[in-house]
């Protein structure tokens, strides 16, 4: 099945400064990657993704960049703000036969925005 | 349009006994995963329903089952708890591949 590598774990970095968190997947037919951003408490929320015909996205503060040939796809946070700090989720949608699909989530990614 | 709902939003259990959740999809929605969330191994897959019928299973044991209905709101049952189901049990109504997750039930097993 499909394996997804989420990298690091925790990442703290100064307020203003940018954020970057980086997923590798394993299985080749995966074509749809999205980000969920969790605050303690509440449910995990959907900040954007990205499809395999496309190598960047961005979103205001928000970039996805994606490499398909090795594998890898990255969440880049300009400007980092307060509001910023949450776990971080990287996932991937894997298939099965008979049309059936699900998506693999990464481990996570704990970000502390410093004052 | 309303959010996926999901009742209870917590619940406390004793080993042995059983449970069951429920996910309200957003409307118009006709799939919904189920997600298992703990600290240890995050997030992961326990089915998907789609127009009634599972369309995935994860790999979690037999005890762990689930429904959906023709209104699209679906089920999750667990038997014979075990400490070890203590968790946030997450929904996910589907449209396309966009997953959108509701606020989740966080059981406690004693």
């Amino acid at each position: 099945g499909e394996n997804v590598e989420q990298h690091p774990s925790t990442l703290s970095v100064q307020e203003g400064d940018s954020a970057v968190i980086k997923c590798t997947y394993s299985d080749s037919a995966s074509n749809y990657f999205p980000w969920y951003k969790q605050e303690l408490g509440k449910r995990p929320q959907l900040i954007i993704d990205i499809r395999s015909n496309v190598g960047e996205k961005k979103d205001q503060r928000i970039a996805v960049t994606l490499n398909k040939t090795a594998k890898h796809f990255s969440l880049h946070i300009t400007e980092t703000q307060p509001e910023d700090s949450a776990v971080y989720f990287c996932a991937s949608i894997w298939y099965s036969g008979g049309g059936a699909d699900g998506l693999t989530f990464g481990k996570g990614t704990h970000l502390i925005i410093q004052p | 349009k309303a959010g996926v709902t999901q009742t209870p939003r917590y619940l406390i259990k004793t080993r042995g006994q059983q449970v069951t959740l429920s996910c309200s999809p957003i409307s118009g929605h006709r799939s919904v995963s189920w997600y298992q969330q703990t600290p240890g191994q995050g997030l992961q897959f326990l089915f998907e329903y789609f127009s009634e019928t599972q369309r995935n299973k994860g790999n979690f044991p037999g005890r762990f089952s689930g429904r959906q209905f023709s209104n699209s709101r679906s089920e999750m049952n667990v038997s014979t708890l075990e400490l070890g189901d203590s968790a946030l049990y997450l929904c996910a109504s589907r449209y396309g591949d966009e997953q959108f997750f509701g606020p989740g039930t966080r059981l406690t097993v004693l």
